[in-house]
């Protein structure tokens, strides 16, 4: 089993639906949470830093950690044409970084 | 499969010297290889960008004879830190592409403290 999954897509959904993209993780060690979003040839960009179960809110994200359950989901309200990109989901245990495979989102106009 | 390795996952070093980082595709044969630094709760920067054989695209700002970049091989790419300071203390993540491109695998991450 890999220590982190994530569905790759890809995601299509109408604009202003609201996305649900998620991951699972397996080692309990996990200490810090974090959401990325991937434009095309460009370097992934920090959206979301958690480290505590429950939701953290920024703007139109929403993250979300359930240590319980060992699942962790970002949530995009409102969801435009620009929010279109891979968005990868990591986890940090020690001196590692996990990254997970990545979600390709598509926002039909 | 697509797994993506990286050694040493932890180095220390003395200022001055310089560090090797070495990032393998265990299971695919990688024809783009990116290399990235991460600082605590910041965005991976994007360092440079090396396909096989060829020499490296390093983005802006980030020195090329400081950082050099070698893809030898569909399964190995190396970053040297050369001259390390206090300052390059960093996460250094590489992640890899297939001739197809669609997908980047991470590396576990580097991570280099320079006393």
């Amino acid at each position: 089993q890999k220590e982190v999954e994530q569905d790759p897509g890809p995601l299509s959904v109408p604009e202003g639906a609201i996305v649900s993209l998620n991951c699972t993780y397996s080692n309990s060690a996990f200490q810090y949470f974090m959401w990325y979003r991937q434009y095309s040839r460009k370097g992934p960009e920090l959206l979301m830093y958690t480290y505590s179960s429950g939701n953290k809110e920024d703007g139109r994200f929403t993250a979300q950690v359930d240590k319980s359950s060992k699942y962790i989901s970002l949530f995009i309200r409102d969801s435009q044409p620009s929010d279109s990109a891979t968005y990868l989901c990591a986890m940090i245990k020690g001196d590692k970084i996990i990254f997970g495979k990545g979600t390709r989102l598509h926002i039909l106009p | 499969g697509a797994v993506v390795s990286q050694h040493p996952s932890w180095v220390i070093c003395k200022s001055g010297t310089s560090v090797k980082i070495e990032c393998r595709s265990l299971d695919f044969q990688a024809t783009t290889m990116f290399w990235y630094r991460q600082f605590p709760k910041q965005s991976l920067m994007l360092m440079a960008t090396s396909n096989e054989g060829s020499k490296a695209t390093y983005e802006q700002g980030v020195e090329k004879d400081k950082f050099l970049i070698n893809h030898a091989s569909l399964t190995l790419s190396t970053l040297t830190v050369t001259s390390a300071h206090p300052e390059d203390s960093s996460f250094y993540i590489c992640s890899a592409s297939t001739l197809a491109g669609d997908e980047q695998f991470f590396g576990p991450g580097t991570r280099l403290t320079v006393l």
